[in-house]
């Protein structure tokens, strides 16, 4: 089945620094999804995005399909941005179903 | 408040118990979605439903596992004679698919966090 990666595992910054995530996908997809799971374990959409770029405040991502990954970017980091971000894809011919990376842990210091 | 909610957020039971959750999605999504996570782990699917069908399930589901959604609104899942092996945080997910642009953004709950002892 197709293999979905995320790098780094873990990062811990401090308060205002930029910060570049990474996903890498092992087949052709529908679709790719991130998303931000806070500590209490409640999964937000942050974006849809199978391919381009899109940008949403201090965050944007990048998907380049034809490579197979995608770069998820933070800047001027907040200490609300903690927590686990998921790169998830909907394979080809499966009814949505979502296959997803094991995150990538994000600790923001103050 | 009118997104994806779950109960209970908590449960704890003992080894062959059964138990069931129960997910309400957001009311206009025909889609809904049931996922198992692990500590330190993405989450896993587990079953599908558009409406009352229940069109895909995952290996990950054993015989153990049932779940419903009968009248295509809430769905349950239940888990029969329990294992610590099922401790986990069981998410539900609702959508509602968008033919013209064909974004579907899934929606979650808040899980309901199980523990087997």
């Amino acid at each position: 089945g197709i293999q979905v990666e995320q790098s780094p595992p873990d990062l811990i910054l401090q308060e205002g620094a930029n910060s570049t995530l990474r996903c890498n996908f092992s087949d052709s997809v529908n679709n790719l999804q991130w998303f931000h799971q806070n500590p209490w374990g409640q999964l937000i959409n942050l974006f849809y995005i199978p391919s381009g770029t899109k940008q949403n405040g201090r965050l944007s991502a990048t998907t380049v399909a034809t490579e197979r990954y995608s770069l998820l970017y933070i800047s001027s980091s907040q200490t609300t941005d903690s927590g686990v971000y998921f790169c998830a894809v909907e394979r080809k011919n499966s009814n949505y179903q979502l296959i997803w990376g094991a995150g990538t842990k994000l600790i923001i210091k103050p | 408040d009118t997104g994806v909610s779950q109960d209970p957020r908590h449960k704890i039971t003992k080894r062959g118990q059964n138990v069931t959750f129960r997910c309400d999605p957001i009311s206009e999504h025909n889609r809904l979605y049931w996922y198992r996570q692990t500590l330190g782990q993405g989450p896993e699917f587990l079953t599908y439903f558009q409406n009352e069908a229940q069109l895909e399930k995952s290996r990950l589901l054993s015989d153990r596992f049932s779940a419903e959604r009968p009248k295509g609104s809430f769905s349950t899942l239940e888990i029969q004679r329990t294992e610590q092996g099922d401790s986990a945080m069981y998410l539900c997910a609702s959508s509602f698919p968008n033919y013209g642009t064909l974004v579907e953004t899934q929606y979650f709950g808040p899980g309901t966090r199980l523990l087997v002892l």
